[in-house]
This record gives structure tokens, C-alpha cells and sequence, in this order.
């Protein structure tokens, strides 16, 4: 199947500070990527779509200028955390599809486990 | 606005039991279904792929269905192992690929 990679796995970083995530398909051209996010215990929360040059499209409730998502190439898309604060602590986790696939199945990175202090 | 609801939401079993998870959804307008796994820690497995117009798939020991009219599916997992514990995750997808999850099954088989 199709792979989806995620660096880093993992991040520590202080407060205030700004941490990018990202998103590689590896085998296949991604033209929707999505971000989630998942607290402990809970489920995934989609936060943003992303298409291939152009700006994401935005969940409701979920700040745009703090979640920077660029999707510049088929391959790529970065999420980036700008101001960190302990609240934005979570497992965020992208996929991408493509718009070729007969089911549009998502496939899903390994997810990226931000801790901020 | 889709909403998805896992039955139970938590549940335990001696090993070589065979077991039912149940996934409901509110609107019935979907293009597919999917039965993931999620370790501790871990991302998300694929397990199975239903599509609107089918109604079960088999893989192994796993077995889903779905009701498209009536917004349920089940997973059915036979004769239980202990490397079965994690967290079962469904999740329905509609228009623009967006998926919506439900909030997950955990599961513990005890040897």
C-alpha cells in the first residue's frame, strides 16, 4: 500500500517557541493531505484539508495563523506550530490521498508526538 | 454534521474469544467506511475498507459489514489473541474525503 512518513516522531520544545511537522508521501503524488490531531484517549480531530498549491482549508475552531499548513509539492505538506504553548501538546498525525484512487482512501503517517514545556 | 459512535467503548476478554465492535453513523451519505487499529503511541493501521455500494469485507481473523440505510457496521474479530489489544478506531468518509472518527473501542485480550 501506499506510505506516508511523518519527521520528527517526536518533539520537545519550550514554550513560545514555533516547531514544523512533515509530511512526505513516499511512493505515490499526494494531492490532498489532511492534519489531525489527537488528545489522550480521544480521537482523531481533523484540523485542516490541503490541496496541492493552494491555501487549506481551515476546521471550525481551529486557528489558522497559530497552524500554518503549506502544501507546496505532491509529496510534501508541513504543518507548523507557530508560539507553541503546553495546551497545543498533542499526537498530530497527517494523511494524504490522490485524486486517481478509485476509493479516495486516505493513508495515514505514523503520527508526530509534540510535548510542550 | 456526521457523527460517529463506537459500541463499546471499552472491553476485555479471555484469548480465543470471539468478539463484535460496533460503529454507528447519523448520515448515510457515505462514500466508504474504514476499520482502523491504534496501538499506544502508535499511528493508524488500516484493517479494512468497506465501500458504500458493498456490504462486509474479510481479512483473516477480521470481518466488517455494513448497513449503509440503517449507519451501521460491525467488526467481528475471531478467535482473539492477545497481540488483538489496541484501540479500534471507525471512521466514515463523505464528500470532499473527509473522515469522521468515532471515538474508539479499546480492547484488551487476556491470555
Amino acid at each position: 500500500g501506499a506510505v506516508v512518513s511523518q519527521h520528527p516522531s517526536w518533539v520537545i520544545c519550550k514554550s513560545g517557541t514555533s516547531v514544523k511537522i512533515e509530511c512526505r508521501s513516499l511512493d505515490f503524488q499526494a494531492t490532498t493531505m489532511f492534519w489531525y490531531r489527537q488528545f489522550p484517549k480521544q480521537s482523531l480531530m481533523l484540523m485542516a484539508t490541503s490541496n496541492e498549491g493552494s491555501k487549506a482549508t481551515y476546521e471550525q475552531g481551529v486557528e489558522k495563523d497559530k497552524f500554518l499548513i503549506n502544501h507546496a509539492s505532491l509529496t510534501l505538506s508541513t504543518l507548523t506550530v507557530t508560539s507553541a504553548h503546553p495546551e497545543d501538546s498533542s499526537f498530530y498525525i497527517c494523511s494524504a490521498s490522490w485524486a486517481g484512487g478509485a476509493s479516495n482512501e486516505q493513508f495515514f503517517g505514523p503520527g508526530t508526538r509534540l510535548t510542550v514545556l | 454534521k456526521q457523527e460517529v459512535t463506537q459500541i463499546p467503548a471499552a472491553l476485555s476478554v479471555p484469548e480465543g474469544e470471539n468478539l463484535v465492535l460496533n460503529c454507528s453513523f447519523t448520515d448515510s451519505a457515505i462514500y466508504n467506511l474504514q476499520w482502523f487499529r491504534q496501538d499506544p503511541g502508535k499511528g493508524l493501521t488500516s484493517l479494512l475498507l468497506i465501500q458504500s455500494s458493498q456490504r462486509e469485507q474479510t481479512s483473516g481473523r477480521l470481518n466488517a459489514s455494513l448497513d449503509k440505510s440503517s449507519g451501521r457496521s460491525t467488526l467481528y474479530i475471531a478467535a482473539s489473541q492477545p497481540g488483538d489489544s489496541a484501540t479500534y478506531l471507525c471512521a466514515v468518509q463523505t464528500s470532499g474525503s473527509r473522515l469522521t472518527f468515532g471515538e474508539g473501542t479499546q480492547l484488551t485480550v487476556n491470555p
